[in-house]
């Protein structure tokens, strides 16, 4: 079985444009969430998605957000690019809504310039 | 104070050695714990979720939580230069509310080095 696939795998924009992430969760599992990862650090919690409602965020502004789609699947947006959002993108899927065991998938690498 | 906490390291051990990698947590809720291994370059791989106290053992690993003290552990026995990466602890805290969803709350990892 396919594991969670994320796209693009790197992608480098420059500071005020718009960016969506892709995820497609593990076949079955109902929950996505996105996490953002900078350097030396543990993953950020996002937000949540299941059932193609949102379920968490975390405490990120209001130009990041995400939909689930009938699919599963899910993206990820975030619009007026800071240099500060430079990091590695994560989607996690799990079979249901509270988090018994999340799997990631291998990650988007945004660089803004 | 960080809701969760680890030693940054770089633990370095030998190989053959026993590595042994701690965590704690703020929230005496919590109620799932988890373990993460990530390479360098790569994305969080589980390698091991415990749910209540005592001892949990997969292979050479055995992840241990003390509830009480708000304390989870990894040990890795018989250590491989391939257990070389970082290990991610991650917990999912219950919301104001009390219930439990999606969030997982991550420490900063530890950087583990196993030499020949």
């Amino acid at each position: 079985d396919a594991g969670v696939t994320q796209s693009p795998t790197h992608l480098i924009k420059t500071r005020g444009q718009h960016v969506t992430l892709r995820c497609s969760p593990i076949s079955g599992h109902k929950s996505v969430s996105w996490y953002q990862q900078v350097l030396g650090q543990g993953p950020q919690f996002i937000f949540q998605y299941y059932e193609k409602e949102e379920r968490g965020r975390g405490n990120f502004p209001d130009r990041f957000s995400a939909r689930q789609f009938p699919n599963y699947s899910s993206e990820l947006n975030v619009n007026a690019l800071l240099l500060g959002d430079s990091a590695l993108y994560l989607c996690a899927s799990s079979l249901r809504r509270e988090n018994t065991e999340a799997f990631f998938g291998q990650g988007t690498r945004l660089t803004v310039v | 104070q960080k809701e969760v906490e680890q030693n940054s390291g770089p633990l370095s051990v030998p190989e053959g050695a026993i590595a042994s990698l701690n965590c704690t947590y703020s929230d005496r809720v919590s109620q799932s714990f988890f373990w993460y291994r990530q390479y360098s370059g790569k994305s969080p791989e589980l390698i091991m979720s415990i749910y209540s106290n005592g001892d949990k053992e997969d292979g050479r690993f055995t992840a241990q939580l003390n509830k009480a003290s708000q304390y989870v552990s990894l040990l890795i026995r018989d250590s491989q230069p391939s257990d070389s990466a970082t290990y991610l602890c991650a917990v999912n805290i219950v919301n104001a509310g009390g219930t439990s969803y999606g969030k997982l709350t991550f420490g900063q990892g530890t950087i583990l080095t196993v030499h020949p």
